[in-house]
């Protein structure tokens, strides 16, 4: 079955630009979650999606949202870029959102880099 | 501060040599996942616990739960080349119905040949 799906792959944008990244997760998965890596901070929750519903939010500002359509695509959006949010931006997939004996799977991410 | 602390950051060992990864916090978690990142792709699911003092094997891979739901380890027998990677904890707290992990830093591997 085809994996999950991010898009675009590589990004530079200008500080203070808005920039949006787009994830197709696994067909049947309904939980769609984000995530933020950086080499200083790892791997750091943005928000997740269930059934077009934000159902867990991290601590990134409001600058940081998204949103999930009727068929679990989801896309994030970082408007006002800084420097510091370039970053590989991971978008993961699961059936419902659950771990214990719930497979989340990752996508190869975004690159964005901001100059 | 990092709620997953783990260590070593870097690990370089030669072909065969065995090694441990720890994984610790000082909160409980309700469950905990392993995870393998190589670089330009995304992590790699490896393995789940979710009860205390659980062990898993997976290959040459054994992984354990503590006790108290506060910590982990991954230990490696016999490491191959095809072993190098990122390794990382993650843990979920709460209610196992959410796609909100913790990570910890994570580990880099360099297995030698």
């Amino acid at each position: 079955k085809a994996g999950v799906t991010q898009t675009p792959r590589y990004l530079i944008k200008t500080r203070g630009q808005q920039v949006t990244l787009s994830c197709s997760p696994i067909s049947g998965h309904r939980s769609v979650s984000w995530y933020q890596q950086t080499p200083g901070q790892g791997l750091q929750f943005l928000f997740e999606y269930f059934s077009e519903t934000q159902r867990n939010k991290g601590n990134f500002p409001g600058r940081f949202s998204g949103r999930q359509f009727s068929n679990s695509r989801s896309e994030m959006n970082v408007s006002t870029l800084e420097l510091g949010d370039s970053a590989l931006y991971l978008c993961a997939s699961s059936l419902v959102g659950g771990i214990s004996g719930n497979t989340i799977y990752f996508g190869e991410g975004s690159w964005l880099t901001v100059v | 501060t990092q709620l997953l602390e783990q260590s070593p950051q870097f690990l370089s060992i030669q072909e065969g040599e065995n090694l441990t990864v720890y994984c610790n916090s000082s909160s409980v978690f309700s469950s905990l996942q392993w995870y393998r990142q190589e670089p330009g792709e995304g992590p790699v699911l490896l393995v789940t616990v979710v009860t205390g003092g659980e062990v898993k094997k997976l290959k040459r891979l054994t992984f354990q739960f503590g006790d108290a739901r506060k910590d982990s380890s991954l230990h490696i027998t016999a490491a191959q080349p095809g072993d190098t990677g990122l390794y990382l904890c993650a843990g979920a707290r709460g209610s196992s119905n959410t796609g909100k992990l913790i990570f910890g830093q994570g580990t880099t591997l360099q297995v030698k040949p």
